[in-house]
């Protein structure tokens, strides 16, 4: 069975610094996804890695995927109060269907003045 | 605009009494999934369909129907709801083609269910 694991589940963060929050799952995958959450609202698609090595940027998001490791971290540079939200990864299996997600718990960020 | 809508977005019912919600979307994908998000859970999976006529179960999939007769709609259906299954729930697509193969979300339905 497939499990996904994010850690920490809560981050605090003071504005300016960088910061680094990571996903881990249990089974070989080669393709996994990041999605941000606002409180209340739906889930918006951030990055898809879908190879080992991949390295995807965005503003001042950057992920990476270490299929070996079983590993992808989200790199935060400079938190802003924007990227307040919950952080959620999703792994999907290896034969590609990306219908079949399994989503870690989420990692909510909070971004101090 | 490429979206996917849900309804209702809000709905409280009692223990035992029929519904479904609805899905659909506009981008002609083929992938079609929904989702039950509770708190200090995530997001897990309750059915999902790779087309038309295909469906398969998810993690959660007890107490649900699912149904995909069109390749834009994908209804959820609650035959005898539970208290256990007040939840916000979220219908998702996606296409397998390409580098952009995403998930798409939903606005989500939050159910209560007495």
């Amino acid at each position: 069975e497939l499990k996904v694991e994010q850690n920490p589940l809560f981050l605090s963060m003071q504005e300016g610094k960088n910061y680094t929050i990571y996903c881990n799952y249990s089974t070989t995958s080669d393709r996994l996804y990041w999605y941000r959450q606002d409180p209340g609202k739906s889930l918006e698609s951030l990055f898809v890695l879908l190879s080992n090595g991949a390295v995807k940027q965005e503003g001042r998001l950057m992920a990476s995927l270490d299929t070996k490791a079983r590993l992808s971290t989200l790199h935060i540079t400079a938190a802003v109060h924007d990227l307040s939200a919950t952080y959620f990864c999703a792994v999907g299996p290896v034969t590609g269907a990306n219908s079949k997600l399994t989503f870690g718990k989420g990692i909510t960020l909070s971004v101090r003045p | 605009e490429a979206q996917v809508t849900q309804n209702p977005r809000y709905l409280i019912t009692v223990t035992g009494k029929k519904l479904t919600v609805t899905c659909s979307q506009n981008m002609n994908h083929e992938y079609m999934s929904w989702y039950r998000q509770d708190p200090g859970l995530g997001l897990r999976q309750i059915y999902y369909s790779m087309n038309v006529e295909v469906t398969d179960k998810g993690d959660v999939p007890e107490g649900y129907k699912v149904s995909r007769k069109e390749k834009r709609n994908f209804p959820l259906i609650l035959e005898s709801p539970s208290p256990n299954q007040t939840s916000l729930y979220f219908c998702a697509s996606s296409s397998p083609a390409g580098n952009t193969d995403t998930q798409y979300f939903g606005p989500g339905t939050r159910l209560t269910v007495l």
